[in-house]
Parts: C-alpha cells; sequence; structure tokens
C-alpha cells in the first residue's frame, strides 16, 4: 500500500464548477500537508500548505485537513481554463525536510 | 530574480552514455533535492541534499549520483546503470530546520533515451 493515495483522473468539469480532490495517507507520522499545481511541462508551484485540521482558505482555494481520517482535499470554487493543470498532494512530518507526493490528479476545465 | 534554473530543458541522450543534468538556485536554501516524475506515478524523489558537501540517498537512488560543492549548485548524473531513464526529472530546493517546509521546483529537464 502507498503512503499516499491520489485518484489521478483524469478529472473534467465545465467552467464554474466546484471540483474537489482528494488524497489519502496511511503514515500518521504526517503531520504537514501541501498542494501544488503543475501545468504540463512546468515545474510544480505551491498552492495551499497547512499542518492542522481543518479548513485553511486563499482566494478561490479551500484546502481541508481531517487528521482522523487521514484525509486531505482540495476545494476550487469557480473553476477556470486557467486552473486546467495537474495537482498534486504533498505531506511531511515535523524534523524531516523529506516530502511524500501523491501521483497527481489531472484536472481539465470546460470552458 | 530568485529562483531555480534547469538545463538543459530537453536532452536526448544514447544508451550506455552518462548525462549530467544541471541545477543551480540563487534562493540561498541549504537543502536541495531530485525527483523523477513518471506517468501516473507521481514525483521520486532520487538524491537530497541538506548542507554542502553532504547528501542522502532517495528512495530511487540506483543509477544515479550527485555532487554539492557549492550551496547553489546540485548536479545529477544518469549513468548508463540506470535501466530506464527517460522520464522528466525535476529539481527542488528548500530551508531546512525553520518549520517552512515548502520546496521550491525548477522547470524541469526531459530527458529521453535514445
Amino acid at each position: 500500500q502507498k503512503e499516499v493515495e491520489q485518484d489521478p483522473g483524469p478529472l473534467s468539469v465545465p467552467e464554474g464548477a466546484i471540483v474537489s480532490l482528494n488524497c489519502t495517507y496511511s503514515n500518521s507520522a504526517f503531520q504537514y500537508f501541501m498542494w501544488y499545481r503543475q501545468y504540463s511541462r512546468k515545474g510544480p508551484e505551491l498552492l495551499m500548505y497547512t499542518y492542522s485540521s481543518g479548513n485553511k482558505e486563499d482566494g478561490r482555494f479551500t484546502a481541508q485537513v481531517d487528521k482522523s481520517s487521514k484525509y486531505i482535499s482540495l476545494f476550487i470554487r469557480d473553476s477556470q481554463p486557467s486552473d486546467s493543470a495537474t495537482y498534486l498532494c504533498a505531506m511531511g512530518g515535523f524534523g524531516n525536510e523529506k516530502l511524500t507526493f501523491g501521483t497527481g490528479t489531472r484536472l481539465t476545465i470546460i470552458p | 530574480d530568485g529562483g531555480i534554473t534547469q538545463s538543459p530543458k530537453y536532452l536526448f541522450r544514447k544508451e550506455g552514455q552518462n548525462v549530467t543534468l544541471s541545477c543551480e538556485q540563487n534562493l540561498n536554501h541549504d537543502a536541495m533535492y531530485w525527483y523523477r516524475q513518471d506517468p501516473g506515478q507521481g514525483l521520486r524523489l532520487i538524491y537530497y541534499s541538506q548542507i554542502v558537501n553532504d547528501f542522502q540517498k532517495g528512495d530511487i537512488a540506483e543509477g544515479y549520483s550527485v555532487s554539492r560543492e557549492k550551496k547553489e549548485s546540485f548536479p545529477l548524473t544518469v549513468t548508463s546503470a540506470q535501466k530506464n531513464p527517460t522520464a522528466f526529472y525535476l529539481c527542488a530546493s528548500s530551508i531546512p530546520g525553520t518549520g517552512e517546509h515548502e520546496q521550491f521546483f525548477g522547470p524541469g529537464t526531459r530527458l529521453t533515451v535514445l
């Protein structure tokens, strides 16, 4: 079993829809959680970073963490064609600088 | 502008040849990382270095080698021992020990073995 599981998609939704992206994990040592966005043939860029259970909002993006269920989500409101990309979840434990990544979900927003 | 540069963007190699991928950062970060990305497998850690002249193997180090002679540079050599080297290679950096775990990524190098 992989430490981090992420649905690879692909996921296609119409413009303006709410998108939900999810990851589950098995390692209880993971204490901080990130979402990266990666456009085709580019390096990933950090979208959201959180280390506590609950919600964190930044504009149209909301990151949700449920440590008791070992489940994290990224919600995108009012999705735009420019949101079309691959979204990677990543997580790590304090005292360990290494990140463990999910496989990524490829998202397409249809105009 | 501060950031991470990787060169070349595209690289072609014949079987049996070693090839070196460049990674340079001017963010003054102590830690640097090399990842390999294949379709459907996410990012897998090859090597990482938390300080100059020191580096550790990641999850898939076999067939790769690195050096860290300068803080700003972390080149990766893909040797002929790497059985399936065709992939997208990403370099990243971070500031260890500060509680800020974000890794900043370069634009990547796509290596193709002919």
